[in-house]
């Protein structure tokens, strides 16, 4: 089975702290994805990678960016972190083929005071 | 920006019945995937269907695919209630498997 796993389950920082999300995935995907999760707007794609150093801008990339160094690992960087960015985050991968669903990590539920 | 929207936000059966989501979506896709999600949990994959297909059965699931009307519909047969969870629709499009996903369905089976 896949695993992807999220460093924390619980976050809470100061505004302007900054702060980094990990996220390691096991099954060697080529795609990696940040989402965050707010009340009724499900779910908005942040930044993907399909190759290590390989980044793409999804919908909402103000504020944050992204690190892909190695395969397994994709990193999210809040560079100072705001209120509104207080959110589930969300980490999956999958591979580069079409067709192939995603995996989830269990989500870091980040509080910005 | 969004692309898949379920209908209805919210839904609540009884043990027993059938549970009828729908997902609606913009541009061309290239599949459209239904995913399921536990409280305070990560989304786990249920059922893909391809641009090409217009039905599909997993268990439980049955799933329809129109993309000439552009929108999906997942049903879920005789539920329980451990099918009790938020259900999200995505699409996959032609552009390095970016995937988007709608706001969801939040399902609520009482015993």
């Amino acid at each position: 089975d896949v695993k992807v796993t999220q460093s924390s389950r619980y976050l809470v920082k100061r505004t302007g702290e900054k702060v980094f999300l990990e996220c390691v995935q096991d099954m060697d995907h080529e795609n990696m994805f940040w989402y965050r999760q707010d009340p009724g707007l499900g779910l908005r794609l942040i930044y993907f990678s399909y190759d290590v150093k390989m980044k793409e801008k999804g919908d909402i990339p103000e504020g944050y960016s992204v690190s892909r160094e190695k395969k397994e690992r994709f990193s999210l960087i809040l560079e100072s972190a705001s209120t509104n960015q207080t959110s589930m985050y969300l980490c999956a991968s999958s591979l580069r083929d079409y067709n192939s669903p995603l995996h989830f990590g269990n989500g870091t539920r980040l509080t910005v005071t | 920006s969004q692309q898949g929207e379920e209908d209805p936000q919210a839904l609540s059966i009884q043990e027993g019945e059938n549970a009828t989501m729908n997902c609606s979506y913009k541009t061309s896709i290239n599949n459209l995937q239904w995913y399921r999600q536990n409280s305070g949990r990560g989304l786990v994959h249920l059922i893909l269907i391809r641009s090409n297909e217009r039905e599909k059965h997993s268990g439980r699931l049955r799933v329809t695919l129109d993309t000439s009307k552009k929108s999906s519909s997942l049903l879920i047969t005789a539920s329980r209630a451990a099918d009790t969870a938020s259900y999200f629709c995505a699409t996959e499009g032609y552009n390095n498997n970016d995937m988007r996903f709608g706001a969801g369905t939040r399902l609520t089976v009482k015993p």
